[in-house]
């Protein structure tokens, strides 16, 4: 089970990127990387997913190196409704998986 | 297209009650989770079905019993409710199944739950 590393809290300013980046040295051959989002009294929601290289959707993109120990989400241009939380998960769902969601990314972006 | 949806929204119990969280997903997904949250903090796993028929504990199984009812139902129960178990509890829902290792997770809206 692969254990993910990331930044307790970042502060940004509207209109400015963001980059997040999440540390998981022990990933698996199978195993995916994905981002949530959480905002308060809500379930976290899916925002993108990657096997390696670079992914890219209409919200974010997803930067994975060649060794894969490690993913970076990135943020186009922020908002206000982009603050909150910030959940980086490995691993392979096939037959189901102890997910550990750790504390993620407390993101607050500023006016 | 409802997604997952979990029932009630809010229950207030008193030491020593019981009680059952309903979760129903309509995505014909395999796999189910129940996750809890307090405040603060992030999620930790109670108990997950990789598939109807299966059961498996998560990190935080204990005082928690679950029934996967059929493909579209994963209930949890609280046989005798302690103030520790005041919580925001999750219900997900993943495809799951071969070729499906990459499916996200899909929750709900959660179950605010307060013990007194």
């Amino acid at each position: 089970l692969a254990k993910t590393t990331q930044p307790i809290s970042m502060d940004s300013y509207e209109g400015q990127e963001v980059n997040i980046t999440c540390s998981h040295n022990n990933i698996a051959t199978n195993d995916y990387i994905t981002w949530y989002q959480q905002f308060p009294s809500q379930g976290p929601r899916f925002i993108i997913q990657g096997y390696k290289t670079k992914v890219t959707n209409e919200v974010a993109s997803l930067f994975i190196p060649a060794d894969r120990k490690s993913s970076t989400l990135s943020l186009p241009r922020v908002s206000l409704s982009d603050t909150a939380v910030y959940y980086c998960l490995v691993g392979d769902l096939t037959y189901g998986q102890n997910f550990v969601f750790g504390p993620g990314t407390r993101l607050s972006v500023l006016p | 297209n409802a997604g997952v949806t979990q029932t009630p929204k809010f229950q207030v119990l008193k030491t020593g009650q019981s009680m059952t969280l309903q979760c129903a997903q309509d995505m014909n997904h395999n796999s189910m989770y129940w996750y809890r949250q307090d405040p603060g903090m992030g999620l930790r796993l109670i108990y997950y079905s990789a598939s109807e028929g299966t059961t498996d504990k998560g990190e935080v199984p204990n005082g928690y019993n679950v029934s996967r009812l059929n493909k579209r139902e994963f209930s949890l129960r609280l046989e005798s409710a302690a103030p520790s178990q005041t919580s925001v509890y999750f219900c997900a829902s993943s495809e799951g199944g071969q070729g499906n290792g990459g499916s996200p997770l899909h929750f709900g809206n959660g179950t605010r739950l307060t013990v007194t």
